[in-house]
């Protein structure tokens, strides 16, 4: 069974704090993404990756900063933590699959449970 | 940019109705598009995936189709139940993107099946 998992349910931090989530995947897929999700805003790029030591900013990335030293593992951190930053965080990974043939139908997007994270 | 939109924005049936969630998108140069589910503060599951050269997809209750040239997509639920009460999602995935897995979002339906 595919598994994503995020380090933390529920995390309650203070302005300015350095916040670190954490994502682990354990189906060897080359690419992950952190989203944040908000009321009424849907899901939102933050950060992805395709490769180790790769990443590209996705919508927002202002605030954020990501680091994937090993291919399971995918960090955002919170540099100083603030109050507009209150928001459901999501992980996902997928397999990367090329134009021709490739992998089809199994580039399918595998999410973690996310964290609610609220800066106080 | 790609855009997602999603109509309508929430429905509310009783149990037993089969009913259309619509999907449509700005870019129809898709590599494929993905119906989500997602339950009250949970992560996104993955429902059906339509490849650009394919017309539709079924799983169980769930009827997925895809017109790339109109923009649009629906999924069809027969015989809606309590349990399929959540919120649904559709993505895209554009071509250009295709190997690095981006996906655009819509901001979702969120469906509410009472007994």
């Amino acid at each position: 069974d595919v598994k994503v998992t995020q380090s933390s349910r529920y995390l309650v931090k203070r302005t300015g704090e350095k916040v670190f989530l954490e994502c682990v995947q354990d189906m060897d897929h080359e690419n992950m993404f952190w989203y944040r999700q908000d009321p009424g805003l849907g899901l939102r790029l933050i950060y992805f990756s395709y490769d180790v030591k790769m990443k590209e900013k996705g919508d927002i990335p202002e605030g954020y900063s990501v680091s994937r030293e090993k291919k399971e593992r995918f960090s955002l951190i919170l540099e100083s933590a603030s109050t507009n930053q209150t928001s459901m965080y999501l992980c996902a990974s997928s397999s990367r699959v090329g134009l021709a043939g490739g992998r089809a139908g199994t580039d399918t997007q595998y999410f973690g449970p996310g964290t609610r994270l609220t800066v106080l | 940019k790609q855009e997602v939109t999603q109509i309508p924005a929430a429905l509310s049936v009783p149990e037993g109705e089969n009913l259309v969630l619509n999907c449509s998108f700005t870019d129809s140069a898709i590599y494929n598009l993905q119906w989500f589910r997602q339950d009250p503060g949970k992560g996104l599951t993955s429902l059906l995936l339509i490849q650009s050269s394919q017309r539709e997809q079924t799983s169980g209750r769930l009827n997925a189709s895809l017109d790339k040239s109109s923009g649009r997509s629906t999924l069809y639920i027969a015989a809606s139940q309590p349990g399929d009460s959540a919120t649904y999602l559709c993505a895209v995935k554009e071509v250009r993107g295709s190997t690095l897995g981006r996906l655009y979002f819509g901001r979702g339906t969120q469906l509410t099946v009472w007994p």
